[in-house]
This record gives structure tokens, sequence and C-alpha cells, in this order.
């Protein structure tokens, strides 16, 4: 079995401002990693994965998420976000072992950015 | 392009009526799934399918329904029997690895 725990439900920044979205897992296995990106009354779409290697990710819009194996944690940050970064964001887990299939997401994190 | 698509975006009906919801994708993707999102609680599995003709029951799938009799299809059916079925609804697909999943746009549905 397997959690995501994310403890912020809201964000608000302002513009330009650094922003951390916070993340952490529980599983009895090892895991892959997942941030996704919900904008209003749209469907989500994957921001950024880790599956293996470097621990760092990072995405062609400027996020980036650090694997932390021995805090569970996978945090999502920005250096400096803008306006259309506002959106709903979804972390994930998913086991590398086991005959589930299945994502588990956490409740979700909204980014509210502000002039 | 490939994709998923979702219809209708919105969908409206009465107390006590079965309602069908479709999914289409044309990434040539194994699996399908279908979630339901509601406000504060994230996404929770309804049902999943890995192969056509072959699905199993997700997290909550008390009073939905789906069949699986193409690759490209996975239509919900929301029974009467679903206490609360006014939400948001998700369909995804994903290759054999079920690694990624690509969502479609969801399916906005409110039982009056």
């Amino acid at each position: 079995a397997q959690s995501v725990t994310q403890l912020d439900s809201q964000v608000p920044v302002f513009e330009e401002a650094p922003v951390e979205l916070r993340c952490n897992y529980s599983s009895s296995v090892s895991v892959y990693l997942f941030w996704y990106v919900q904008y209003p009354n749209q469907g989500l779409q994957l921001l950024l994965k880790y599956l293996s290697g470097s621990t760092l990710v990072k995405s062609i819009n400027g996020f980036e998420a650090e694997f932390n194996k021995s805090q569970t944690s996978f945090h999502l940050r920005k250096p400096s976000v803008h306006i259309s970064d506002t959106a709903e964001y979804f972390c994930a887990v998913k086991g590398r072992t086991g005959t589930a299939s299945k994502l588990t997401f956490g409740t979700g994190t909204r980014l509210q950015v502000t002039l | 392009d490939g994709g998923i698509t979702q219809s209708p975006k919105y969908l409206f009906r009465k107390e006590g009526q079965n309602v069908t919801l479709s999914c289409e994708q044309n990434l040539n993707h194994d699996a399908m799934y279908w979630y339901r999102q509601d406000p504060g609680q994230g996404l929770r599995l309804i049902y999943y399918s890995q192969i056509v003709n072959d699905f199993q029951k997700g997290d909550i799938a008390e009073g939905y329904s789906v069949s699986r009799e193409k690759k490209e299809s996975f239509p919900l059916t929301v029974t009467s029997a679903q206490k609360n079925p006014t939400a948001f609804y998700l369909c995804a697909s994903s290759t054999g690895g079920h690694l990624e999943q690509f969502f479609g746009p969801g399916t906005r549905l409110t039982v009056l």
C-alpha cells in the first residue's frame, strides 16, 4: 500500500517570487514519483517524473523536483513563478513492484500567483 | 494528433437515471483508467483495464460499471446506485509499462 501527503491545500505567492509545493509519500516498496498540473476545468498534464538516475528532475517550464529517499519527499520548486503557473498541482506515486498498475494521488495543492 | 477525448464536457441528468460517459484514445495504449475528482480529495480510481475484454475495480467502484470491447474505447456508466454521482470524471491511458498516464479533458457530471 502507498499514500501521498500534500500538506498545503493552497499556496498564495506573488509573481516572480520562489515557490515550493511539498509532497511526502509512504510506500513499502521503491517508487516512481510524478507531479501533474491541472488548469481549471481541464485534465491533468504530466509536469515531471522521477523514474531512476539523477534525483533532481526538471520540467521545460522551469519547475524542478528532488527525490529524497531518506525523507520520503518529492517537493516541487520554481525559483520565479509567473501568473500562468496558477493551477492545481498533484503529486503521485506508483510502486515499482507488485500487481497494482495504479497511481496514487495526493489531494492537490492550489497555487495562486498574483501581481 | 494523438490523444484522449471525453464527451460530453458537461452532462446533466436527473436523479435515478443511468448515464454513460465516453472515453476514446488513439494513442494505441493498452491500459485505460477512470478517475473521479472531488474538491479537496484528489483523484480516486474507479475502474481500470489493462487489456481488451478485461477490467478491474479500483478504490471506489460501487455504483459504476465499465466495458472494454475495443482497445480505443473505455466507457463508464454511472448507475442509479451511485449515491453521490455529481463530480468531475477523468479518463486516462498508458502504455504497457503503466508509468506515465495521459489524461483526457474530463466530463463534469451534475445530477439534479
